[in-house]
């Protein structure tokens, strides 16, 4: 069963603390994607990367990063975490191209940051 | 920009009825619409993509329309079951990436 996996379900973190959130895709994917989810607001997209060693800037990538070394491994992180970060995490991937097969989400990352 | 909205009031129907819900998009046609189901706490799982230039598109108990004129795809599932009760999310492609509308909250009653 192909899938992707985020590192941790819940996560607890301080304000000014850096925060790292880490993804993994089995499916040989050239694309993932970081999305947040909040109530009201649907989800969000961060930041995407099509490619080893490249990003691109989502719709609110605002004070975080994110680092993709590996083909099946896509990084965020939260360089200072304040309370506005405080959402759902959802880390994607896919194929190149408008496939038939939509993206391929993980279970999600809730982070509070207190 | 270009934006996709949802009816973000929540659906409920009684258990047999067909569930029609709705995405609207501005500006330009995307190139494709995505439809996700997303269970409370859990990320979307992918349904259904059509294409600009498809009108309609089925999958078991699951059609999806794409109509350029009115910048609207619908989303049926029919005969719907308590099991259907979800938040259902529409997403426009864009430049190789999607944009999500808010998710229509459906419940399904038996």
């Amino acid at each position: 069963d192909v899938k992707v996996t985020q590192s941790s379900r819940y996560l607890v973190k301080r304000t000014g603390e850096k925060v790292f959130l880490e993804c993994v895709q089995d499916m040989d994917h050239e694309n993932m994607f970081w999305y947040r989810q909040d109530p009201g607001l649907g989800l969000r997209l961060i930041y995407f990367s099509y490619d080893v060693k490249m990003k691109e800037k989502g719709d609110i990538p605002e004070g975080y990063s994110v680092s993709r070394e590996k083909k099946e491994r896509f990084s965020l992180i939260l360089e200072s975490a304040s309370t506005n970060q405080t959402s759902m995490y959802l880390c994607a991937s896919s194929e190149t191209g408008d496939t038939n097969y939509g993206y391929t989400f993980g279970s999600g990352t809730r982070l509070t940051v207190v | 920009s270009q934006k996709i909205e949802q009816n973000s009031e929540a659906l409920n129907i009684q258990e047999g009825k067909t569930a029609t819900l709705t995405c609207n998009y501005t500006n330009y046609s995307p190139a494709y619409l995505q439809w996700y189901r997303q269970d409370p706490g859990r990320g979307p799982v992918f349904l259904l993509l059509i294409r600009e230039n498809e009108k309609e598109k089925r999958k078991e108990r699951l059609k999806v329309t794409f109509d350029t004129t009115l910048k609207q795809s619908l989303f049926h599932i029919t005969a719907s079951q308590p099991a259907d009760s979800a938040t259902y999310l529409c997403g426009r492609g864009q430049g190789g990436k999607l944009i999500f509308g808010q998710g229509t909250e459906l419940s399904v009653k038996p």
